[in-house]
Formats: structure tokens, sequence, C-alpha cells
């Protein structure tokens, strides 16, 4: 089977930096999907790693172990609006390109 | 470019009732999945398919039916609401060539569905 672990809640101060964390142990591999999801909306794309390193994109930067099977997110200047959920997602190798999503971790933006 | 479109949005159904969810995308992907989502969880995979007439059982197939006949739609049929099929349905599409590189899938916003 598939298992993704993310922290259920986490909570930080307007301006700061957090890092979600992500552990997974999948049967197969290829590529590791951030999305962020506000509520009652669909999941919107953030980032993607399939190698190993830091993949930046203005306040959010993205990491990849894939030998540790771990991966973070860093969220810098945090924003009010940056309150959402956190869904790290592993796109399975092997025919179809399926993708298995975390529970998601919620982060609550606090003045 | 509408993307991926769901309908209805909302909607209550009684149990044992049956209805038809459905996504449409204009994008001429091959790639089509249905998920669940139940309230603070992630998603699960329903039903997926990769192209006309070739559908698969995900991760929690049980108490749904999906047909694809053209490459545009991919209905999600549930026979016999039961409450434990209240939930969030998304649909999402990938053209076969991104459904291998960095691009995610195409989200449709979404079908709230509660069973009373």
């Amino acid at each position: 089977g598939q298992n993704i672990d993310q922290p259920t809640e986490m909570t930080a101060t307007e301006g700061a930096i957090v890092q979600i964390n992500c552990t997974y142990q999948t049967s197969g591999f290829n590529g590791l999907f951030w999305y962020q999801q506000h509520a009652g909306e669909a999941p919107t794309f953030l980032s993607y790693n399939v190698l190993d390193g830091l993949e930046e994109k203005g306040r959010f930067s993205s990491f990849l172990s894939r030998s540790k099977g771990y991966s973070y997110l860093l969220l810098k200047e945090l924003q009010m609006k940056d309150s959402a959920s956190y869904l790290c997602a592993v796109r399975l190798s092997g025919g179809y390109q399926k993708v298995t999503f975390g529970t998601g971790t919620k982060l609550q933006v606090i003045p | 470019n509408a993307g991926v479109t769901q309908t209805p949005k909302f909607r209550i159904l009684k149990i044992g009732q049956s209805m038809t969810l459905q996504c449409t995308q204009d994008m001429n992907h091959n790639y089509m999945y249905w998920y669940r989502q139940d309230p603070g969880m992630g998603l699960k995979l329903i039903y997926y398919s990769v192209g006309a007439g070739i559908t698969d059982k995900g991760e929690v197939p049980n108490g749904y039916n999906v047909s694809r006949s053209t490459t545009e739609d991919f209905p999600l049929r549930l026979e016999l609401a039961a409450p434990s099929q209240t939930s969030v349905y998304f649909c999402a599409s990938i053209s076969t060539g991104d459904a291998y590189s960095n691009q995610p899938q195409h989200f449709g916003d979404g079908t709230r569905l509660s069973i009373l």
C-alpha cells in the first residue's frame, strides 16, 4: 500500500517562515507534488520535485530527498491568505501515472 | 477555454437514491480521474480512465461506476447512495504527455454531495 504522512495542523505568525514536512512510503516514485487547498475549493498546484534538492518559486520552496522518502514545503513571509490546507502527493511509477495524496496539513496564519 | 467542468456543484440525496456526477473537459486529455475528499482528509482515487472505452478501479471504487464513451466526458454514477458516500467529489484530467512531466492534473471545482 501507499503511505504519506503529514502533520494534521500547524499555526504560524504572519510574516514568519513555516516548514511543512511530508514523508512517504510508496510502491514506486515518479515525482512529488505540493498543492494548496482553501476551504471549499479545488487543490491548486504549488510545486513539483522529481530530483533531490530544492525548488524555489517566489515565497514557496519545496525540497525532496528520495533516499529518505522525505519532502518539505517552505513558506516565507507568511500572509493571512496562506491560511489553507497543504497537500503532499506522490505520483507513482508504472502505467497511468496515478497520484496518491496525503491527508493534508491545515495551516493557520495568525496576526 | 473552460478546462474541467463538473455538475452539479451541490446535491442532497436520500439513502438509496441514485445519481450521476458529470465531468467534462475540453482540453482533449486522455487521462481522467475521479477523487473523493472527506472532511479533513486528502483525496482518494475512485476510478480513472486512460482513454475512451478504458476505465479501471482506483483505491475506493465500491459503490461507484464509471463509463468513458468519449474523450471529453467521464461521468461517475452512484447506484444506491449511502451516508458513507457523503463527500466532495473532484474530477481531474491530464494529457498523456503531461502525465509523465512536471505538469499537475487539472481539477474541476468539485461536487459537494450529502446523503441523508
